[in-house]
């Protein structure tokens, strides 16, 4: 099954600066690749997402990136502001019949300094 | 956005108890919703996935019998935890699909269960 890695595991900037955190995985049939923003005790919000026949979306501060070849995309967040501060995660689905869930990386707490 | 729509949002029951959680898509049909459970600080874990009128299919190490799984309609699906016990008090989560490739997929808000 599809194993997903997420780096770094916390991350702290200063407001306006930005931010990066990357995941890889293992299924190379994966071909959906969403990003979710988690504040405390509220449900994962997708903020951005990609598939697999494109290298780059943008949407405002927040773009994603995907290398296929790799296996690795990446998330970033420009000019960070405080309300950016909230735990990220990364996730993968793959292309198994039957098996159409998300399979989450490990989660990055993003700490915005104001 | 899609909204998935889950209920209760928290949820105290003694141990022995049962306790169910709905989980609903208000403005689209779900062929398929997804349960995750998911621990302090950690990741969401894969429970399992509801296909609409067919039976669950269950991660590894997750017990079926436990935790009951209905999907009768297009727009609901119930997680019910039978004879709760404390170390099953978590952060359960659903989600469903959009669309009809399935990619798109949105969360619910969760529910707080806590079993005393």
């Amino acid at each position: 099954g599809e194993n997903v890695e997420q780096h770094p595991s916390t991350l702290s900037v200063q407001e306006g600066d930005s931010a990066v955190i990357k995941c890889t995985y293992s299924d190379s049939a994966s071909n959906y690749f969403p990003w979710y923003k988690q504040e405390l005790g509220k449900g994962p919000q997708l903020i951005i997402d990609i598939r697999s026949n494109v290298g780059e979306k943008k949407d405002q501060r927040i773009a994603v990136t995907l290398n296929k070849t790799a296996k690795h995309f990446s998330l970033h967040i420009t000019e960070t502001q405080p309300e950016d501060s909230a735990v990220y995660f990364c996730a993968a689905r793959s292309m198994d019949m039957g098996r159409r869930a998300l399979t989450f990386g490990s989660g990055t707490r993003l700490q915005v300094q104001p | 956005g899609a909204v998935v729509s889950q209920h209760p949002s928290r949820v105290i029951c003694k141990s022995g108890t049962s306790v169910k959680i709905e989980c609903r898509s208000l403005d689209f049909q779900a062929t398929t919703m997804f349960w995750y459970r998911q621990f302090p600080k950690q990741s969401l874990m894969l429970m399992a996935t509801s296909n609409e009128g067919s039976k669950a299919t269950y991660e590894q190490g997750v017990e079926k019998d436990k935790f009951l799984i209905n999907h009768a309609s297009l727009t609901l699906s119930t997680l019910t935890v039978t004879s709760a016990h404390p170390e099953d008090s978590s952060f359960y989560i659903c989600s469903a699909t959009v669309g009809s490739t399935g990619n798109t997929i949105y969360f619910g808000e969760g529910s707080w269960l806590t079993v005393v």
